[in-house]
């Protein structure tokens, strides 16, 4: 079975200084991951994906996530956090039955 | 292309009255789905088809009937509502249906209340 786990229910961080959002996974093969970002009120909209070609994914708006099959983990960063960035993240890993599992999600909060 | 449309965006309902949540993307997406999402939980998915006539059910599907008819519409009907489907409601699409690389495409999502 396949399954996620976010670390961190809630980050806050400065504007400007990095942020790290933790995700482990577990799976039976080795499977898709993504991570997606929720604004208030919004639907979710897709960061990054990691899909078996490079282990360091780059996503939109300076995002990336760095696939460690040895730890099972799927981790999201950002070098300089934006005021923008405040939203909630998903880790999702897709399964072998036509569905994907959700983390239960990190909120962001930055700090002016 | 709209995308992922969903109406309507809230509903307040009784217990035990019906209704239905519609969904349509307008991208030609085989794969549809629909999801729950409740606070510390993420989102949990509720029904979902990898093509017209074909749907299958989720992880939380009871309380919840969906057909598919055409490609572009995902109807998600509540046979009896209960306020432990209070949440808001989400339809997604992807391309194909195989939704393991593939990116879901969101609707704006339904807030539902069932007093």
């Amino acid at each position: 079975a396949q399954s996620v786990t976010q670390l961190d229910s809630h980050v806050s961080v400065s504007e400007g200084t990095p942020v790290l959002l933790r995700c482990n996974y577990s799976s039976s093969y080795s499977p898709s991951l993504f991570w997606y970002v929720q604004h208030p009120n919004k639907g979710l909209q897709l960061l990054l994906k990691y899909t078996s070609a490079a282990t360091l994914v780059k996503g939109i708006n300076g995002f990336e996530a760095e696939f460690k099959k040895s730890e099972t983990s799927f981790h999201l960063t950002k070098p300089s956090a934006h005021m923008s960035d405040a939203a909630e993240y998903f880790c999702v890993v897709s399964r072998d039955d036509y569905k994907l599992s959700f983390g239960a999600g990190t909120t962001v909060t930055v700090r002016a | 292309n709209a995308g992922v449309t969903q109406t309507p965006k809230f509903q307040v309902l009784k217990t035990g009255q019906s209704m239905t949540l519609q969904c349509a993307q307008d991208m030609n997406h085989e794969y549809m789905s629909w999801y729950r999402q409740d606070p510390g939980m993420g989102l949990r998915l509720i029904h979902y088809s990898v093509g017209a006539g074909i749907t299958d059910q989720g992880e939380v599907p009871n309380g919840y009937n969906v057909s598919r008819s055409t490609t572009e519409d995902f109807p998600l009907r509540l046979l009896s509502a209960a306020p432990s489907q209070t949440s808001v409601y989400f339809c997604a699409s992807s391309p194909s249906g195989e939704p393991f690389n593939n990116e879901q495409f969101f609707g704006p999502g339904t807030r539902l209340t069932v007093l």
